[in-house]
């Protein structure tokens, strides 16, 4: 079982339309990290949130992290094609730079 | 140019090969990881690195080992490749201090 786990794991939809990406945990995490993948390369960092509560905008893009901080979501408004790729979750414990833990992923197609 | 760079990007192999991995960086970070990537298991940490000195195993490190031979530079070796160590290859580094961790393009390995 993975500590942070993410859902769904496959999201389709229209452009234009918006989606949610899920991330828990039963473990607490001192922050949390979004990334996003595109096929042939590495993740590249999105945001970092760190306050439970934390709401943070990119764009047509929202990050939460749980009051608790358990959890994530990140929001997708409007979505466009050129968001489709993988997103993933990862959380860090205890002192910044700590290594991380990894959600399973979602992959997000957006089709035109 | 990148600033972390992988290679070999793309290996095929026989099971029982010793296979090395390598990965280099220009960003002058004294952390270095290398993760493997399965679909819908995210990324698993093989082994990390907080300086030249510091080699630490991660979650997965049976049938793996590593060295750190600069600060700019940690090799993944497979002494003896098996069918089941066939995924996607990441390097990552960060600096001290931080949980932002930034990946190398990657390396799909396939072992026969």
């Amino acid at each position: 079982t993975q500590l942070l786990e993410q859902s769904p794991q496959f999201l389709s939809i229209q452009e234009g339309e918006n989606l949610t990406v899920y991330c828990n945990s039963s473990s607490v995490f001192s922050s949390l990290q979004w990334y996003r993948q595109e096929p042939g390369e590495g993740p590249v960092l999105l945001v970092t949130v760190v306050t439970g509560g934390e709401v943070k905008k990119l764009k047509r893009l929202t990050f939460q992290f749980g009051d608790a901080r358990k959890d994530s979501s990140l929001h997708i408004t409007a979505a466009q094609p050129g968001d489709t790729g993988l997103y993933l979750c990862a959380g860090a414990r205890g002192a910044a730079g700590n290594k991380l833990t990894f959600g399973g992923g979602t992959r997000v197609l957006v089709k035109p | 140019d990148a600033d972390v760079t992988q290679t070999p990007r793309n290996r095929i192999t026989k099971t029982g090969k010793r296979i090395m991995l390598e990965c280099s960086q220009t960003k002058g970070h004294d952390r270095m990881y290398w993760y493997r990537q399965d679909p819908g298991l995210g990324l698993r940490l093989i082994y990390y690195s907080f300086d030249v000195k510091d080699i630490n195993k991660g979650e997965i490190s049976d049938g793996y080992s590593v060295s750190r031979q600069a600060q700019a530079k940690f090799s993944l070796s497979l002494e003896s490749a098996i069918p089941n160590q066939t995924a996607l290859y990441f390097c990552a580094t960060s600096p001290q201090g931080y949980n932002e961790q930034f990946f190398g393009p990657g390396t799909r390995l396939t072992v026969l």
